[in-house]
């Protein structure tokens, strides 16, 4: 099945910065690649997904990138603000399958 | 509409006892996902059907736990019997195929066993 490894575990950055997370997934089956936030005591909502036929999506500050021949995905946030602090999930699946999760990555950003 | 819906959102309870999580998904999805978070193994799928119909259950700890969809508007997770290992945030989350592959998730069910 889908393995999916998210880095890093914990990400502390200033206000204005940069984040990026990285994750990787082993089925090259998969083609849908979402990105979820989960704030303290809350559901994990969806804040941006790319699919496999396209290499990069942006909203705003924040953008997805995909290399589907090193099966790897990144989320990138610019100008980061203390209401980005949350914990961050990759997942991967094919079109009308299961996601699998990465592990999370605790982002705080610093004011 | 008012998004998945999940009951109770707290339960405590002791070792031993029954747990039944309810669940009724967002009208017209024909997915239903349980999950089980916890900090030691992040956020785990348990159970999903599709249009009711259990898919795949390999993420069912033990025989322990079962899941049922006896429509589509409703879903439950039982635990018989309980045990203090299997407190976590249960999740359910609910998804439309033709609509694309975004999964809506509950506000969870934090149930504790003492």
């Amino acid at each position: 099945g889908e393995n999916v490894e998210q880095h890093p575990s914990t990400l502390s950055v200033q206000e204005g910065d940069s984040a990026v997370i990285k994750c990787t997934y082993s089925d090259s089956a998969s083609n849908y690649f979402p990105w979820y936030k989960q704030e303290l005591g809350k559901r994990p909502q969806l804040i941006i997904d790319i699919r496999s036929n396209v290499g990069e999506k942006k909203d705003q500050r924040i953008a997805v990138t995909l290399n589907k021949t090193a099966k790897h995905f990144s989320l990138h946030i610019t100008e980061t603000q203390p209401e980005d602090s949350a914990v961050y999930f990759c997942a991967a699946s094919t079109s009308y399958g299961k996601l699998t999760f990465g592990q999370g990555t605790i982002l705080t950003v610093h004011p | 509409d008012a998004g998945v819906i999940q009951s109770p959102r707290h339960e405590v309870t002791e070792m031993g006892q029954e747990v039944t999580l309810r669940c009724k998904p967002i009208s017209g999805h024909d997915y239903l996902f349980w999950y089980r978070q916890t900090m030691m193994r992040g956020l785990e799928l348990l159970i999903y059907f599709n249009n009711n119909v259990p898919i795949d259950d390999s993420g069912m700890p033990e025989d322990r736990f079962s899941a049922k969809m006896p429509n589509a508007s409703f879903s439950t997770l039982k635990i018989q019997p309980s045990e203090p290992r299997d407190s976590a945030v249960y999740f359910c989350a609910s998804r439309l195929t033709s609509g694309g592959s975004e999964q809506f998730f509950g506000p969870g069910t934090r149930l504790t066993v003492l």
